[in-house]
């Protein structure tokens, strides 16, 4: 068990709305991660926190804004949903003080934009 | 830029036989590593294992071994002894720059009774 938990699990929403998805760990682990993850595409990263405050882009990071005011918490926000934001949304840590030690993951959230 | 290609979209292996997945990869990174992770039906991704680009021996974790050639840049996972609880995707992943996994499409594995 990572002791990360991602809230909420399952949502609906309509085009134009904003979400936000939270992401809480545990134990105070540096990295944090947000992938999504679509049919063929395996995972792609969104953005990622290397401590408090201090966030990057990913891969597919257009539309998404992320924030990271405490060190457990991990905030993804879609400020206007769109149909193509429709994905299952994980989250990951680190669990070593690196950036390239294994990377865990939270159970996930599944987002259908309508 | 960094790419992991996972060949086998799908595969049907009888009960206790051994599995091969295959995963290669292309990186420019002189030193990097390798993952592979199980995501079952019920969602979660959990790591199985992992191997460094330095390191000289393949790595293993109970019926997970690594069979690793980095000259040919191929990472395949080999399961010893299929459990129908292997059932599940399997995904590859490479580490790129700047903390990011790139990840495979993955592998749809069914172990058939």
């Amino acid at each position: 068990d990572a002791g990360i938990t991602q809230s909420p699990r399952h949502k609906v929403t309509e085009t134009g709305t904003p979400v936000t998805l939270r992401c809480h760990q545990t134990e105070n682990h540096r990295y944090m991660y947000w992938y999504r993850q679509d049919p063929g595409h395996g995972l792609r990263l969104i953005h990622y926190s290397y401590g408090v405050k201090d966030t990057d882009k990913g891969e597919v990071s257009d539309g998404y804004s992320v924030s990271r005011s405490k060190t457990e918490d991990f905030l993804l926000t879609l400020e206007s949903a769109t149909s193509s934001q429709t994905s299952v949304y994980f989250c990951a840590i680190t669990k070593g003080p690196a950036s390239t030690d294994t990377q865990y993951f939270g159970p996930g959230t599944r987002l259908t934009v309508l | 830029a960094q790419k992991i290609t996972q060949t086998q979209p799908g595969m049907f292996v009888q009960e206790k036989e051994a599995v091969t997945l295959d995963c290669t990869y292309d990186t420019s990174d002189p030193s990097y590593g390798l993952f592979w992770y199980k995501q079952p039906s019920s969602g979660e991704m959990i790591f199985l294992i992992y191997q460094g680009s330095y390191d000289q021996q393949n790595a293993t974790e109970g019926r997970y071994s690594l069979n690793f050639q980095k000259a040919r840049k191929s990472a395949n996972l080999v399961i010893s002894a299929s459990q129908l609880g292997d059932s599940a995707m399997y995904f590859c992943a490479v580490e790129g720059s700047n903390y990011q996994l790139i990840w495979g499409a993955g592998t749809k594995l069914i172990i058939k009774p």
